[in-house]
């Protein structure tokens, strides 16, 4: 079984400042990675998938690269709406996992 | 304008059943898997359940599998979840999620919230 760690797990910084977030995977995995925001109250969005695509919609701030085992979420300078949740995923042979997640605060 | 509809949360005792119903417009839905996920208050995103456009798939976490069942009806559009044994920590709120390319979650639901209390 797969395990995705995510690091930092909070992240302060102020808007207009580059996040740089990490994912971890416990062992090499194709690049079916993807990454999500969370703002409480509504469901997740899909920022990327497939390590680096930007999803349908996605400003283009935000960016996804990696491979193997290391993957990276970077959003370039941070708007005030930025500062919620953010996760990893990805599912392989039937069974789905997500990292714990980082939330970015101001 | 893709729509989930949700229905089946509540409150339920512990050890009660309970059964999500998730009723989707706007894709067709019998070329997708589906899955659920859920989000303990206060806590992150854990995956519950998932199965194939066609219902031969299907895999589940670890701390729901033997108590809930995950089945589709592609005549009606609809995706469930049976939830038996229910435990106090199964309260969460539930999302019915579509995947679309590469594994990636692309379409969420609402959410349904089921309280074991």
């Amino acid at each position: 079984e797969i395990v995705l760690t995510q690091s930092p797990a909070t992240l302060s910084l102020s808007p207009g400042e580059r996040a740089t977030l990490s994912c971890r995977a416990s062992q090499s995995v194709t690049s079916y990675l993807a990454w999500y925001q969370h703002k409480t109250g509504q469901p997740p969005r899909l920022l990327i998938r497939d390590a680096s695509n930007r999803a349908t919609g996605i400003p283009a701030r935000f960016s996804g690269s990696g491979s193997e085992t290391d993957f990276t979420l970077t959003i370039s300078s941070l708007e005030p709406e930025d500062f919620v949740d953010y996760y990893c995923q990805l599912c392989n042979n039937w069974h789905c996992t997500f990292g714990q997640g980082t939330k970015l605060e101001i | 304008e893709v729509q989930v509809v949700k229905s089946g949360g509540g409150l339920v005792q512990p050890g009660r059943s309970l059964r999500l119903t998730c009723v989707v417009a706007g894709f067709n839905f019998d070329d997708y898997a589906m899955h659920w996920v859920r989000q303990v208050p206060g806590k992150g995103l854990e995956w519950v359940s998932g199965i194939s456009w066609n219902g031969i798939g299907m895999g589940y976490g670890d701390s729901v599998k033997g108590r809930f069942t995950i089945s589709r009806d592609n005549a009606k559009n609809s995706l469930f979840l049976q939830m038996n044994s229910l435990r106090l920590e199964d309260t969460a709120m539930y999302y019915c999620v579509k995947e679309g390319e590469r594994g990636a979650f692309d379409i969420w639901g609402q959410g349904t919230m089921v309280t074991v209390s």
